[in-house]
């Protein structure tokens, strides 16, 4: 399976801390996607990453990228209540017989206590 | 506005039943996807389809069907061959992917499918 793994499975902080989220994959990629989903709600795109980037931020969003490793993190910072929903990364595949698809993971929980 | 838009928001299936999940965009994707969310699980692609006309089955295609007459729309039959279909089920659209890799898919806020 291509699929991503998020860990941990759930995170819980403090408002004003820092949220770190981890992925990993198992096949060479094109880019690394994250994503963010509110309970019974769908998922809204955060940021993408291709395999030639190792960083990229977005507000108080920090994305890393270890091709080598097949990993990637998703770093919040100063994190909100709002920021409370489950993230998710979705990587596609770099052969013709997986393209115009994404892999999700099972998801990270993260809980932002006021 | 653009956006994807799923009916309806809750459906409940009778035992032997087919039941269709309606999914519209108007973004102007070429690419749509159907994917089911099973309670803390991530999306299991059911099918997608990067053209009108064509689409292709994904991880549990099994019991699903699809069509994609029109490029706005990709509706969705739960059929009764689908023995477990209670769950979330999420719709989404994309541009179509390039040599970079596939784009970043726009979600609906999905149908929550119940059985009787």
């Amino acid at each position: 399976s291509q699929q991503g793994e998020e860990d941990p499975q759930a995170l819980s902080i403090q408002e004003g801390e820092n949220a770190t989220m981890n992925c990993s994959y198992k096949t060479s990629i094109n880019n690394l996607q994250w994503y963010r989903q509110n309970s019974g709600r769908g998922l809204v795109h955060l940021i993408l990453i291709r395999s030639n980037e190792r960083e990229k931020h977005s507000g108080r969003l920090r994305v890393t990228l270890d091709t080598s490793k097949k990993s990637s993190s998703l770093l919040i910072t100063a994190s909100r209540a709002a920021d409370t929903a489950s993230y998710f990364c979705a990587t596609d595949g770099d052969r013709g017989s997986t393209l115009g698809r994404l892999y999700f993971g099972r998801g990270t929980q993260l809980t932002v206590w006021p | 506005d653009g956006g994807i838009t799923q009916s309806p928001k809750y459906l409940f299936r009778k035992e032997g039943q087919n039941v269709t999940l309606s999914c519209e965009q108007n973004l102007n994707h070429d690419a749509m996807y159907w994917y089911r969310q099973d309670p803390g699980q991530g999306l299991r692609l059911i099918y997608y389809s990067q053209i009108v006309n064509d689409f292709q089955k994904g991880d549990i295609a099994e019991g699903y069907s699809v069509s994609r007459e029109k490029k706005e729309s990709f509706p969705l039959t739960v059929t009764s061959a689908q023995k477990n279909p209670t769950a979330f089920y999420l719709c989404a659209s994309s541009i179509r992917y390039d040599r970079v890799g596939n784009q970043p898919q726009h979600f609906g806020d999905g149908t929550r499918l119940s059985i009787l």
